[in-house]
């Protein structure tokens, strides 16, 4: 079974400072890669996916995301925040080799980006 | 609606009660995912729903849980004699068939055992 592990509870920054949450994965097959965000009052939405090509990718509101094969991370980046961003971030991942694609997710991360 | 709709938005409910959770997923979406999330937690897997049957329900934490989704489209998360420890947000979610989709989810309902 695939687990996720994001490095930051808490996230406190001010507005165009630059954002960067760490996730980590253990699973010894290949896996798709997924952020999502959940704004205040709001549902789940995705921010970005990786599914397979160009390691580095490009999502919604100015996110990117990098998968590095060789440390099982797949950190999300933003060079310049606003105050939008306030938000839980969760990474999530699935397996390929499964037929559901269930997600595993991390523990969340809670961005505060003060104006 | 064009999302994946939950009701109740909330429910509180005595302890020992039989409580249904239900999930209308988007349109044409043929697998259904039901996740639970506790407070300062990522959601976490329940089942899986490809069509009309469970495919994977091994992240249902004991048999009070049970859902159905008898004709493929809308289903039903029942929880039976609830306990205090069942109080979590219970997420839906729904995609199409195949290995790169992804998965939209509703509002939840947040399930409030007292």
């Amino acid at each position: 079974a695939q687990s996720v592990s994001q490095h930051n509870h808490h996230v406190i920054l001010s507005e165009a400072a630059s954002l960067e949450l760490g996730c980590n994965y253990s699973y010894g097959g290949t896996v798709n890669l997924f952020w999502y965000v959940q704004y205040p009052g709001q549902h789940l939405q995705l921010l970005l996916k990786y599914f397979s090509g160009d390691p580095l990718v490009k999502g919604i509101k100015g996110f990117e995301a990098e998968f590095i094969k060789s440390k099982f991370s797949f950190n999300l980046r933003k060079p310049s925040v606003q105050w939008s961003d306030t938000a839980e971030y969760f990474c999530a991942v699935n397996a390929k080799e499964t037929n559901d694609y269930k997600l595993s997710f991390g523990a969340g991360t809670t961005v505060t980006v003060r104006a | 609606g064009a999302g994946v709709s939950q009701t109740p938005s909330n429910k509180v409910t005595e302890k020992g009660k039989y409580v249904e959770l239900r999930c209308d997923p988007i349109s044409g979406h043929t697998a259904l995912y039901w996740y639970r999330q506790s407070l300062g937690q990522g959601p976490e897997f329940l089942i899986y729903f490809q069509g009309t049957g469970a495919a994977d329900d091994s992240g249902l934490p004991n048999d009070r849980f049970f859902a159905v989704r008898p004709e493929g489209s809308v289903s039903t998360l029942k929880i039976q004699r609830t306990e205090r420890g069942d109080s979590a947000v219970y997420l839906c979610a729904s995609s199409k068939q195949g290995l790169h989709t992804e998965a939209f989810f509703g509002q939840g309902t947040r399930l409030t055992v007292v």
